[in-house]
C-alpha cells in the first residue's frame, strides 16, 4: 500500500526556474494539502484541497500554485522559484476536515532554489 | 504569528527516563490536538491526539496531558527508548486550519 507519494524527492532550480511536484494518494482521499517545513518553524500550510477541481490558500501560498484536476493527484507549481523557497515540500491527505480524519504524510521532497 | 508555540526545541533523555514536550496555543476555537512523530527522511506520521474536552489520554508509553484553561497541552513518553528518537510535533486545528509547532528534536541515549 503506497498511501501519498511525492515525486521527486530531490530538486535544485536556480532563480527564476519553475517547476511542479507531484502528489498522489491512493486512498480515495477527499481532503490533500500542501505544506512546506523549515527549521524552526515546524509545518506551515501552503494550499489545499477539499476535492477534484477545488483548491483554496493556507497560511503562505504567496508564490504557489496548486491544482487538482483528478481525485487522487494534487500539484504544487512554482512560476518563478526564489531562494525563498528553499524548502522540505509535504503533500498530505485525509479522509474529510477536522479530528475525526488524521492527515497521512508522504516523504517529501527538498528543494534547493540557487 | 505562531498560534502554536512549542518547547523545548531539543531534548536528550537518558534510556528509560521521561521524555516531556510542551506546547502552548491561542485560539480557543482549536478543537483537535494531535501529536505528529517525524524520523529523518520521513513525512510525520500521527502518534496521539486528544479533544478539548479531555484532560489526558494515553496509549502505550504515550500521555498527553490537556489543560484547557491554561491553553496548553505536553505530551508524555515513558520510559523513553533509543528508538523513540525523532522529531516531535504538537499541532492545533479547527476543520482544514491545522497549526504546527516548530517541532522538538528528541534523542534518547542508550
Amino acid at each position: 500500500n503506497a498511501g501519498v507519494t511525492q515525486t521527486p524527492k530531490f530538486r535544485v532550480l536556480k532563480t527564476g526556474q519553475s517547476m511542479t511536484l507531484l502528489c498522489a494518494q491512493d486512498m480515495n482521499h477527499e481532503y490533500m494539502y500542501w505544506y512546506r517545513q523549515d527549521p524552526g518553524m515546524g509545518l506551515r500550510l501552503i494550499h489545499y484541497s477539499v476535492g477534484e477541481g477545488t483548491t483554496a490558500k493556507g497560511e503562505v501560498p504567496d508564490g504557489y500554485n496548486v491544482s487538482r484536476l483528478k481525485k487522487q493527484n494534487f500539484l504544487l507549481g512554482l512560476e518563478s522559484a526564489a531562494p525563498s523557497q528553499t524548502s522540505v515540500y509535504f503533500c498530505a491527505s485525509s479522509l474529510t476536515a477536522g479530528r475525526q480524519s488524521p492527515l497521512h504524510f508522504g516523504n517529501g521532497t527538498r528543494l534547493t532554489v540557487t | 504569528q505562531q498560534q502554536v508555540k512549542q518547547s523545548p526545541q531539543s531534548l536528550i533523555v537518558q534510556k528509560g527516563g521521561i521524555s516531556i514536550i510542551n506546547c502552548a496555543y491561542e485560539n480557543t476555537a482549536f478543537d483537535y490536538f494531535p501529536w505528529y512523530q517525524q524520523f529523518p527522511g520521513k513525512g510525520p506520521a500521527l502518534l496521539i491526539a486528544i479533544r478539548p474536552d479531555v484532560s489526558e489520554k494515553k496509549e502505550g508509553r504515550f500521555t498527553i496531558s490537556f489543560n484547557k484553561s491554561a491553553k496548553q497541552f505536553s505530551l508524555h513518553i515513558m520510559d523513553s527508548q533509543p528508538g523513540d528518537s525523532a522529531t516531535y510535533f504538537c499541532a492545533a486545528s479547527i476543520n482544514n486550519d491545522m497549526r504546527f509547532g516548530a517541532g522538538t528534536r528528541l534523542t534518547v541515549k542508550p
